[in-house]
C-alpha cells in the first residue's frame, strides 16, 4: 500500500525566504505526482504535476523536482510572500488501471510572516 | 472557464438523517472523483467515475454511501443514514482523462450532530 509522508508538518518563515517542502512515497511505481495548495476552508488548487518520466516542473516562483527511484519530491518556493501561506499537499498516482487514484500526504502548513 | 462546482458548501444534519452532495465537473472532463477529507488529513478517494461508469469504488462504504453520475456529467454522493463519524469535507474533482491533472471543487463541509 502506497504511503506518502510530508516533512515538515509545519513551517514558519519570514517573507522573502526561499524554502523547500519535502514529500516521500514508499512505492516508486508511480504514474505522476501532483502538488496542491489548500487555503483554510477551501478546496485544493493544483500547483504542479510531474509525470514519472520527468525530473522537474516549474511555474513562476515554484519548482518541483521528482526522484522516482528514491521515492522523493521537493517543492521549492522562491522569495516567499505572505500570500503563500497555506497547506501544501503532495499526492501520487499509481500506474496501470488505478491511475488517477491519488494518495495524499498529510500536508505541510506554511506560514510566511511579513 | 468555470471550475468544479459543488453544492451545498455547508450542511448540518442530525445523525441518522440522509444527506446528498452535488458536483458539476469542468466541462469536457470525463473523469470524476469523490474524496473525503478529515481535519488535518489529506483527502482519501471514495469513488472514481469514467463517464457514467464507477470504475473504482473500493473505498466507498456501500452500506450507507451511494453515488451516481447520470449522463456522465453531474454527480451526486449520498449518505443514508449519516453517522457522527461522517463529519468531514467531501471534495469533488475532475480530470480530462484518467491520470491527468485533477482539479478540485471547494468541497462540502458536513457536520453530523
Amino acid at each position: 500500500k502506497q504511503e506518502v509522508t510530508q516533512i515538515p508538518a509545519a513551517l514558519s518563515v519570514p517573507e522573502g525566504e526561499n524554502l523547500v517542502l519535502n514529500c516521500s512515497f514508499t512505492d516508486s511505481a508511480i504514474y505522476n505526482l501532483q502538488w496542491f495548495r489548500q487555503d483554510p476552508g477551501k478546496g485544493l488548487t493544483s500547483l504542479l504535476l510531474i509525470q514519472s518520466s520527468q525530473r522537474e516542473q516549474t511555474s513562476g516562483r515554484l519548482n518541483a523536482s521528482l526522484d522516482k527511484s528514491s521515492g522523493r519530491s521537493t517543492l521549492y518556493i522562491a522569495a516567499s510572500q505572505p500570500g503563500d501561506s497555506a497547506t501544501y499537499l503532495c499526492a501520487v498516482s499509481p500506474g496501470g488501471t488505478s491511475y488517477g487514484k491519488l494518495t495524499f500526504g498529510q500536508g505541510t502548513i506554511l506560514t510566511v510572516h511579513p | 472557464e468555470a471550475g468544479v462546482v459543488q453544492s451545498p458548501r455547508y450542511k448540518i444534519i442530525e445523525k441518522k438523517q440522509p444527506v446528498a452532495f452535488w458536483c458539476n465537473p469542468i466541462s469536457g472532463h470525463n473523469t470524476l472523483y469523490w474524496y473525503l477529507q478529515n481535519l488535518g488529513q489529506g483527502p482519501e478517494l471514495l469513488i472514481r467515475y469514467e463517464n457514467e461508469e464507477a470504475v473504482d469504488d473500493s473505498q466507498l462504504p456501500k452500506d450507507r454511501f451511494s453515488a451516481e453520475r447520470l449522463k456522465g456529467v453531474d454527480s451526486t454522493l449520498k449518505i443514508q443514514p449519516a453517522e457522527l463519524g461522517d463529519s468531514a469535507v467531501y471534495l469533488c474533482a475532475s480530470s480530462s482523462i484518467p491520470g491527468s491533472e485533477q482539479f478540485f471543487g471547494p468541497g462540502t463541509r458536513l457536520t453530523v450532530l
